[in-house]
């Protein structure tokens, strides 16, 4: 079984642009989640998409957005890109979010840099 | 709401030495308790959950966490690690989203 995939693996963008990140969840799971690991920072709950619709956000500017497809993967877009944006970004899905017994299974994320 | 607190950010060991890293949760409603591991330049693998039932919970690479209502904690532990067990670990609660402790950095020393 195909895992977590996300494109690309890293990402060079410098100040103001605009950046795209993907996902592919494992078959079968509905809910995606992508979370933001800077230095320092840990891991930030970013978004949250539960069959196409987004269910929560994390404490981000509205320059995060994203959105679900109906095939269940996602895009992150980050606008007006700032140095501070250069981080890991991790993507994960489950089974339906509403079951919060069900564990995330992570992809090995998109490295975003900023110069 | 709930949250993760993980009491070391470090934790230094010898090789085939046990080991035990430790997480305090609190939440206010239902407890999903899950530690995940981060070896370096890759995303979270998922090592053992706990969901209800068994308060020891066994999970890959010989790790196990036994949860503990009564001092809101879900400790991981491992009897004999190894060298490639070298890798950050994170502990993580579940509600409408899944938080994170800020993570512990497990360094196997030979």
């Amino acid at each position: 079984e195909a895992g977590v995939t996300q494109s690309p693996t890293h990402l060079i963008k410098t100040r103001g642009q605009q950046a795209t990140l993907r996902c592919s969840p494992i078959s079968g799971h509905t809910s995606v989640y992508w979370y933001q690991q800077a230095l320092g920072l840990g891991l930030q709950f970013l978004l949250w998409y539960d069959e196409g619709e987004e269910r929560n956000r994390g404490n981000f500017p509205p320059r995060f957005s994203g959105r679900q497809f109906p095939n269940y993967s996602s895009e992150l877009n980050v606008n007006a890109l700032e140095l501070e944006d250069s981080a890991l970004y991790l993507c994960a899905s489950s089974l339906s979010g509403r079951s919060y017994n069900s564990p995330l299974h992570f992809g090995n994320g998109t490295r975003l840099t900023v110069t | 709401a709930q949250s993760v607190t993980q009491l070391d950010s470090q934790v230094p060991v010898f090789e085939e030495a046990p080991v035990e890293l430790r997480c305090n949760y609190s939440s206010s409603v239902s407890v999903y308790l899950f530690w995940y591991v981060q070896y370096p330049n890759q995303g979270l693998q998922l090592l053992l959950k706990y969901l209800s039932g068994s308060t020891l919970v066994k999970g890959i690479n010989g790790f196990e966490a036994e949860f503990n209502k009564s001092q809101t904690s879900f400790h991981l532990r491992k009897p004999s690690v190894h060298i490639s067990d070298t890798a950050e670990y994170f502990c993580a609660g579940r509600s409408e989203k899944l938080v994170f402790g800020k993570g512990t950095k497990l360094t196997v020393n030979p």
